[in-house]
């Protein structure tokens, strides 16, 4: 069974500082492998995705992510951290042979941004 | 419409009684997801169509759990018989492919569900 593990439940940054978010997922084969953001009141919104190709992928809002598959891995990233920016965060993982959109989410880690 | 539309957004229950939710997905969307998120975790896979066909809803947790789609656009999720721990926060996504790569998924705000 795949699972998603977000092993910071909370992360505070100082505006303008970088930012890693950590991911790791369990999945017997080639994972679909997305971020999403939510901020309070919103529905998620798709940061990024990765299904093959380039392991680097860039997304919005100059958000990043690195799929490791050594490590099991697919870390979020921002070189210099906005307010706006602060929000909870999911990984997800997606079967992508039987259907992407059924992914299991991670749950989640909420972002504090200090001024 | 412009995006995935949920309703009522906010829904108090006593235990025992029946609730319905709704989502209007984006037009043209062929694929409906529903999730169930509780406080505090990720959502939780419930139930997919691809136009009017349910096609898995193997994340339903028990059978007071009905969801619908009879047109192939709005889609209605039914908790029967709420009880306490069908509190959570019921998301609707829809997509606008279907089958196994079904894109980008677009969520709505959800709507929360707290059971008395």
């Amino acid at each position: 069974a795949q699972s998603v593990t977000q092993p910071d439940i909370h992360i505070t940054v100082s505006e303008g500082a970088s930012l890693e978010l950590r991911c790791n997922y369990s999945y017997g084969a080639t994972p679909y492998l997305f971020w999403y953001v939510q901020s309070p009141g919103q529905g998620l919104q798709l940061l990024l995705k990765y299904f093959s190709g380039d392991t680097l992928v860039q997304g919005i809002k100059g958000f990043e992510a690195e799929f490791k598959r050594s490590q099991s891995s697919f870390n979020l990233r921002k070189p210099s951290v906005h307010w706006s920016d602060a929000a909870e965060y999911f990984c997800a993982v997606g079967p992508l042979e039987t259907n992407a959109g059924k992914s299991t989410f991670g749950d989640g880690t909420t972002l504090t941004v200090k001024p | 419409g412009a995006g995935v539309s949920q309703s009522p957004r906010y829904k108090v229950a006593k235990r025992g009684q029946d609730v319905a939710l709704r989502c209007d997905p984006i037009s043209g969307h062929v694929s409906l997801f529903w999730y169930q998120q509780a406080l505090g975790q990720g959502p939780e896979f419930l139930t997919y169509f691809q136009n009017e066909a349910q096609l898995d809803k193997s994340g339903l947790p028990s059978d007071r759990f009905f969801a619908e789609r009879p047109e192939g656009s709005v889609s209605t999720l039914k908790i029967q018989r709420t009880q306490q721990e069908d509190s959570a926060v019921y998301l609707c996504a829809s997509s606008l492919t279907g089958g196994v790569d079904t894109g980008e998924l677009f969520f709505g705000e959800g709507s929360r569900l707290t059971v008395l």
